[in-house]
């Protein structure tokens, strides 16, 4: 049974570009979030996808956007990259009728130079 | 906006040695998540706790809701090098969306 993945594991950008960041969440799980966690901090959340649609936002500017494939994976994107991007991405993956229990993916790692 | 605050920050303790980190939250918490990351990893579920007053405990570990859910605690008993690492509290605040603590980094010394 496999758990969350996400890739890839580690990305360096410049100001300014684009990334996309992957997500596969546990084996029969619906939902996915994303978790933006900055050095030293806790997870902040970014959003979360369920049947292919945003379903909650926290406080993110929409430069951050995100989509739900069938399959229930996610994509994160991030547009206009700034220093303050540098962070490690978590995607979590749980049920959305059932407990709150989140299973987290391994992060990304990323770095804006 | 809610602000979830663990104290303390940063903890150092022997081998064998008590720990406890306390989660306090400006409002009402909904449920209470425990979460151990270590360095370099990701946030792992430990447990989650759902009524007021409710005590649970895993092992060493043992998780403690306020009566007013609006506090947590952690303790861990006779701590080892194993259980280095943040512990994070999280509001689940409903719909699966997580407000974290600000952790309380645990080094533990042989």
């Amino acid at each position: 049974d496999a758990g969350v993945t996400q890739s890839p594991t580690h990305l360096i950008k410049t100001r300014g570009q684009q990334v996309t960041l992957r997500c596969s969440p546990k084996s029969g799980h619906d939902t996915v979030s994303w978790y933006q966690q900055a050095l030293g901090q806790g997870p902040q959340f970014i959003f979360q996808y369920y049947e292919e649609e945003e379903r909650q936002r926290g406080n993110f500017p929409d430069r951050f956007s995100g989509h739900q494939f069938p399959n229930y994976s996610s994509e994160l994107n991030v547009n206009a990259l700034l220093l303050g991007d540098s962070a490690l991405y978590l995607c979590a993956s749980s049920l959305f009728q059932g407990s709150d229990t989140q299973y987290f993916g391994p992060g990304t790692r990323l770095t804006v130079l | 906006g809610q602000q979830v605050m663990q104290i303390p920050q940063y903890q150092h303790v022997q081998e064998g040695e008590d720990f406890t980190t306390y989660c306090n939250s400006s409002t009402t918490l909904s449920n209470i998540q425990w979460y151990k990351q270590r360095p370099g990893g990701h946030p792992v579920f430990l447990i989650q706790l759902v009524k007021s007053g409710e005590v649970k405990k895993q092992k060493r570990l043992t998780f403690q809701f306020g009566e007013a859910k609006k506090n947590s605690s952690l303790h861990i008993t006779a701590t080892q090098t194993t259980d280095v690492g943040t512990y994070f509290c999280a509001d689940t605040g409903g719909g699966n969306k997580l407000t974290f603590g600000t952790g309380t980094q645990l080094k533990v010394e042989l």
